[in-house]
């Protein structure tokens, strides 16, 4: 079964303090991975995808995640938080047989 | 940003009434998604497609019917609207099968209340 689990339903940062948004994954298959974000009634953005090239992947607006294996995960990180990234934020696990599956959402909440 | 466009993007129906969603793509993507999102779930599946005239079932699919008779045009229909289907409807688009690692591009949402 395919599944993705985000550890953490809020997340609150001062404003310039790094940030972490976890996701663990199960699949059964090579998966290709996605972070989305989605800001107060608009569609989700893509923030970065993993496709099974460089295990460091860097996205927009400075987040970037790291695919590994070993540990089933790909956290979100961004160094320096901003008032503008405060938003709800969606891993996407993409397996075999065009199954798509979102985590619940993190929401992210930056404190000037 | 992908073209995609939703309408309505608000709606407010009585239980019982049809209710038909549209999607409109110019991006020429042969893949077409909708999406219900609520609270606690993230977004689910409700129907998908592949090409004119060619859909499938999503995880959500009871109480819903799709149709796709141009590339560019996906419909979603709620025959008879319940509470249950009171939600936010995502639209969606990929050039290849999602499972290829292709990106999902998302439309605005579309927020249907069902009194």
């Amino acid at each position: 079964a395919q599944s993705v689990t985000q550890l953490d339903s809020h997340v609150s940062v001062s404003e310039g303090t790094p940030v972490l948004l976890r996701c663990n994954y199960s699949s059964s298959y090579s998966p290709s991975l996605f972070w989305y974000v989605q800001h107060p009634n608009k569609g989700l953005q893509l923030l970065l995808k993993y496709t099974s090239a460089a295990t460091l992947v860097k996205g927009i607006n400075g987040f970037e995640a790291e695919f590994k294996k070993s540990e089933t995960s790909f956290h979100l990180t961004k160094p320096s938080a901003h008032m503008s990234d405060a938003a709800e934020y969606f891993c996407v696990v993409v397996g075999g047989y065009q199954k798509v599956t979102f985590g619940t959402g993190t929401k992210l909440q930056v404190i000037p | 940003d992908a073209g995609i466009t939703q309408s309505p993007r608000h709606k407010v129906t009585e239980t019982g009434t049809p209710v038909t969603l549209r999607c409109h793509q110019t991006e020429n993507h042969r893949y077409m998604y909708w999406y219900r999102q609520d609270p606690g779930h993230g977004l689910r599946l409700i129907h998908y497609s592949y090409g004119v005239k060619d859909t499938d079932k999503g995880e959500v699919s009871d109480g819903y019917s799709v149709s796709r008779s141009k590339t560019e045009d996906f419909l979603l229909t709620l025959e008879s609207a319940t509470s249950s289907q009171t939600s936010v409807y995502f639209c969606a688009i990929s050039e290849s099968i999602a499972s290829s690692g292709n990106t999902i591009y998302f439309g605005e949402g579309s927020w249907l209340t069902v009194v």
